[in-house]
């Protein structure tokens, strides 16, 4: 069964802070996804990386995917209050149709 | 926006009472998928279509059904419901099978049993 491990589970930080969330697996993975998910709300889908190394920039958000494609990393620059969410990794291996959830990091940016 | 809807969007059942969600989309997308979120657990997949009347289970399927008789429509039934399947239910749509594919999420439904 593959796994995915988030850390932290849950994060509270002061607005202006630099914070970096952390997916990793001892599974190999053809891509990564990072979702964000608001209270009520489905997770909406952030970014996908499919290659190992590669590094993808939305905004103040930096999403990493690591060499070996077993682990990922997503780092928010200067938090605001607007980034408060659950934040969630999910993995696909490669010939399977089905996502692995990791179970979220819970970031909490106090104003 | 992936054009999914979830019904009904919340709902109290009684323990042994038979419960349909029904998920529909727009966009004619061959995958679609249900999830169940529950606190400490994350995202755990139930079960998944790869087409009408194509479906197969996923990690925690004991308990549900599934049907897709047209494209846009996906059921999950829970055939007796039971206070362990408390839980908000996501549907999800996968745009392309196979590859670096993504999964877009409807809104949800908040199913409790009592």
């Amino acid at each position: 069964t593959q796994l995915l491990e988030q850390s932290p589970q849950f994060l509270s930080i002061q607005e202006g802070e630099n914070l970096t969330v952390y997916c990793n697996s001892s599974s190999v993975f053809s891509s990564l996804q990072w979702y964000r998910q608001e209270p009520g709300e489905g997770p909406v889908l952030l970014v996908t990386v499919v290659t190992g190394g590669e590094v993808k920039k939305l905004k103040r958000l930096t999403f990493q995917f690591g060499d070996a494609r077993k682990d990922s990393s997503l780092h928010i620059t200067a938090a605001q209050p607007g980034d408060t969410g659950l934040y969630l990794c999910a993995g696909k291996a490669g010939g399977s149709e089905k996502l692995v959830f990791g179970k979220g990091t819970k970031l909490t940016v106090n104003p | 926006d992936a054009g999914i809807t979830q019904s009904p969007r919340h709902k109290v059942t009684e323990t042994g009472t038979p419960v349909t969600l029904r998920c529909h989309q727009t966009e004619n997308h061959r995958y679609m998928y249900w999830y169940r979120q529950d606190p400490g657990h994350g995202l755990r997949l139930i079960h998944y279509s790869y087409g009408v009347k194509d479906t197969d289970k996923g990690e925690v399927s004991d308990g549900y059904s599934v049907s897709r008789s047209k494209t846009e429509d996906f059921l999950l039934t829970l055939e007796s419901a039971t206070s362990s399947q408390t839980s908000v239910y996501f549907c999800a749509i996968s745009l392309a099978g196979g590859g670096a594919d993504t999964q877009y999420f409807g809104p949800g439904t908040r199913l409790t049993v009592l």
